[in-house]
């Protein structure tokens, strides 16, 4: 199985601060990537799919690079609805794995 | 619009089944993957495994192999997971998620871009 790392495990920050989280994945896996953002007591929702692409309706201040192992989504500027967990999720291989996730809370 | 509706919440012995539904409905069923993923108090995401609507065919994580049935109903756009042999660490919120395929050159995958609200399914004696 593909095991999938974030970093950092939470991270505390303001109204409009730049936020980054980075994944990676034990092997290669292309650009099949996604993130997901989870509120308490809701479902996930995409954010980004294929590593960088923007999922239809989500901000454009959400934003994804990286290929083979190494991916970031970046927050470029922090809004009051930003503050969640975010996952990141490979798509090259079953069976699908999480990464542990991020938690984005008030500084 | 596109929507998944499941079933209502479980409460189960240790040793029972359980079957979640997930209605489907604001899209052609038969033409996205679904996909099964559930979520124990307090911890992360874990995939369970999907199903291809338009031939049935599955794919579980080998965690599950041998637990887990997914199935569905195309006359009534449904889809189902039924997991048995319930142990306490069962205890889940349970989703259903569409996989939406993404083709380039040479390869294909799926990502789910709309999930159901969850089922929670509690197991205890």
């Amino acid at each position: 199985d593909i095991q999938m790392t974030q970093s950092p495990s939470s991270v505390s920050a303001s109204v409009g601060d730049r936020v980054t989280i980075t994944c990676r994945a034990s092997q290669g896996i292309s650009s099949w990537l996604a993130w997901y953002q989870q509120k308490p007591g809701k479902a996930p929702k995409l954010l980004i799919y294929a590593a960088s692409s923007l999922q239809s309706g989500v901000p454009s201040r959400f934003s994804g690079s990286g290929s083979g192992t190494d991916f970031t989504l970046t927050i470029s500027s922090l809004q009051p609805e930003d503050f969640a967990t975010y996952y990141c999720q490979q798509a090259n291989s079953f069976p699908r794995t999480f990464g542990p996730g991020t938690k984005v809370d008030i500084k | 619009q596109v929507q998944l509706v499941q079933s209502g919440a479980e409460v189960k012995k240790p040793g029972a089944s359980v079957k979640v539904s997930c209605k489907a409905s604001g899209y052609t069923f038969t033409g996205y993957y679904m996909h099964w993923v559930r979520q124990a108090p307090g911890q992360g995401l874990e995939w369970m495994g999907r199903i291809n609507p338009n031939s049935g065919g599955t794919n579980y994580a080998q965690k599950f192999q041998g637990r887990v049935t997914m199935t569905r109903d195309t006359s009534i756009s449904t889809a189902y997971m039924e997991l048995s042999r319930l142990r306490s660490d069962d205890t889940a919120v349970y989703y259903c998620a569409r996989g939406d395929i993404v083709v380039v050159p040479a390869a294909m995958s799926d990502y789910m871009d709309v999930w159901g609200k969850g089922t929670t399914v509690t197991v205890s004696s």
